[in-house]
């Protein structure tokens, strides 16, 4: 089965300043998916930005990027200029076939 | 706007108790799923349905089945519940044509087996 893992059960980052979350996976597959997901803490999970494993450009969305890496099987999201309002659980997930993969997730914490 | 609803926020039930937890979704996808969420577990599947009628077991099936007699309904039924079974429970959709192969989670349900 297909493993993901993410080291920082917690991470802390300023107003405006940039944090980087870590995510690494396990997988024997060449064509697949990976995406962060979002979960304030009125728990609603929400896509914040996907990139399919075929692409070498790195995926962008606004203050979200990530630096993907298909050898070493690294999936790093990186939050610019961080708001109040990024204050969450962030959790990596991996996909092939029909579900996903999930890691236990990273608490981010902004402080003002 | 896409929407997956959960019947309820939360839940408290008795041991020994028959729980139906219920999903819907508006958009008309193929695919549902539900989850379990335990902190420091992140999140772990229970089922999925892949069409109507249609199921499969995901990682962690014992104690809990589900049904789908309709597309946009997703049931999670816990035939007698325990105490290991107090956990947040994701519904999720997802459209098996959809080009982003983005799932869709409702709210959750927080349930409580006393």
């Amino acid at each position: 089965a297909q493993t993901v893992t993410q080291s920082q059960p917690e991470m802390s980052v300023q107003e405006a300043e940039t944090v980087t979350l870590s995510c690494t996976y396990d997988t024997s597959e060449s064509d697949y998916y990976l995406f962060w997901y979002k979960q304030p803490p009125s728990r609603q999970m929400i896509l914040v930005i996907r990139q399919e494993a075929y692409k070498q450009q790195n995926a962008t969305e606004n203050r979200f990027s990530v630096n993907f890496q298909k050898a070493a099987k690294s999936f790093s999201l990186k939050i610019s200029d961080s708001q109040l309002g990024d204050a969450a659980m962030y959790f990596c997930a991996y996909k092939t076939g029909y579900a996903l993969n999930f890691g236990k997730g990273t608490s981010l914490l902004v402080t003002p | 706007d896409v929407k997956v609803t959960q019947s309820s926020r939360y839940l408290v039930k008795r041991t020994g108790e028959k729980v139906f937890l219920e999903c819907v979704q508006d958009m008309d996808h193929e695919n549902m799923f539900w989850y379990r969420q335990d902190p420091g577990l992140g999140l772990r599947l229970i089922y999925f349905s892949y069409d109507v009628k249609m199921k499969e077991k995901g990682d962690i099936p014992e104690g809990y089945s589900v049904s789908r007699e309709k597309k946009e309904r997703f049931s999670l039924i816990l035939e007698s519940a325990s105490t290991n079974q107090t956990s947040m429970y994701l519904c999720a959709s997802r459209s098996t044509g959809g080009a982003k192969q983005e799932q869709y989670f409702g709210p959750g349900t927080r349930l409580t087996v006393t």
